[in-house]
């Protein structure tokens, strides 16, 4: 079954905005990673969190994880309008070397 | 360092022909990832290969569809007889370890949209 559940599915703000998005998954993770996709292009990588771990910074992005609500969240500060795509949370879990994608959050940002 | 390249980036196929779609890693990763995609929807895990090994198939259909990674030449995604459901993107992603570098990332490939006619 799909691992990662995000939240909103779609949210539009304006530039100069936060944008939050959030993650639930099901089961004991390894690590969780939040990715980027452009409409029509691949997927990027924009940062990965441990089970050990609660927060991490990477410039605009601030990831959170609470382990015992099975969730993350993204807050993506000072949002542009370059920011505008889609952002999945995934998933590794022990055992397992695959990661399993969430279905994702449509941000647009308008200028 | 050119990352990982899949083609075709299009293809087309009438129901009933066969798509085979190519996925070149990042120079050094020996592991291989595919994912489907279909429009508007989140990325579902197909296979994961090792150069000459499927380490897990759990996401692919159990008819139609076989992957490969050889020891020489791109992964192979194969889609036999293709039906209209099959329709969607597909990515490869690659790293240089099982389940990602120290970073746990992956590195995926701009995909391949099959269209079945």
């Amino acid at each position: 079954s799909q691992q990662g559940e995000e939240d909103p599915q779609a949210l539009s703000i304006q530039e100069g905005e936060n944008a939050t998005m959030n993650c639930s998954y099901k089961t004991s993770i390894n690590n969780l990673q939040w990715y980027r996709q452009n409409s029509g292009r691949g997927l990027v990588h924009l940062i990965l969190i441990r089970s050990n771990e609660r927060e991490k910074h990477s410039g605009r992005l601030r990831v959170t994880l609470d382990t015992s609500k099975k969730s993350s969240s993204l807050l993506i500060t000072a949002s542009r309008a370059a920011d505008t795509a889609s952002y999945f949370c995934a998933t590794s879990t022990s055992g397992t070397y695959k990661y399993i994608f969430g279905t994702g959050t449509r941000l647009k940002v308008l200028a | 360092n050119a990352g990982v390249m899949q083609n075709p980036r299009h293809l087309v196929r009438r129901r009933g022909q066969e798509a085979r779609l190519r996925c070149s890693p990042m120079k050094g990763h020996s592991h291989v990832y595919w994912y489907r995609q279909l429009p508007e929807e989140g990325l579902k895990f197909m296979v994961y290969l090792q150069k000459e090994n499927i380490i897990d198939e759990s996401g692919m259909p159990k008819e139609r569809f076989s992957a490969e990674f050889p020891k020489e030449g791109p992964s192979i995604l194969r889609i036999q007889q293709v039906v209209r459901g099959d329709s969607a993107a597909y990515f490869c992603a690659s790293s240089p370890m099982p389940g990602g570098a120290n970073t746990g990332e992956l590195f995926f490939g701009e995909g391949s949209r099959l269209t079945v006619l």
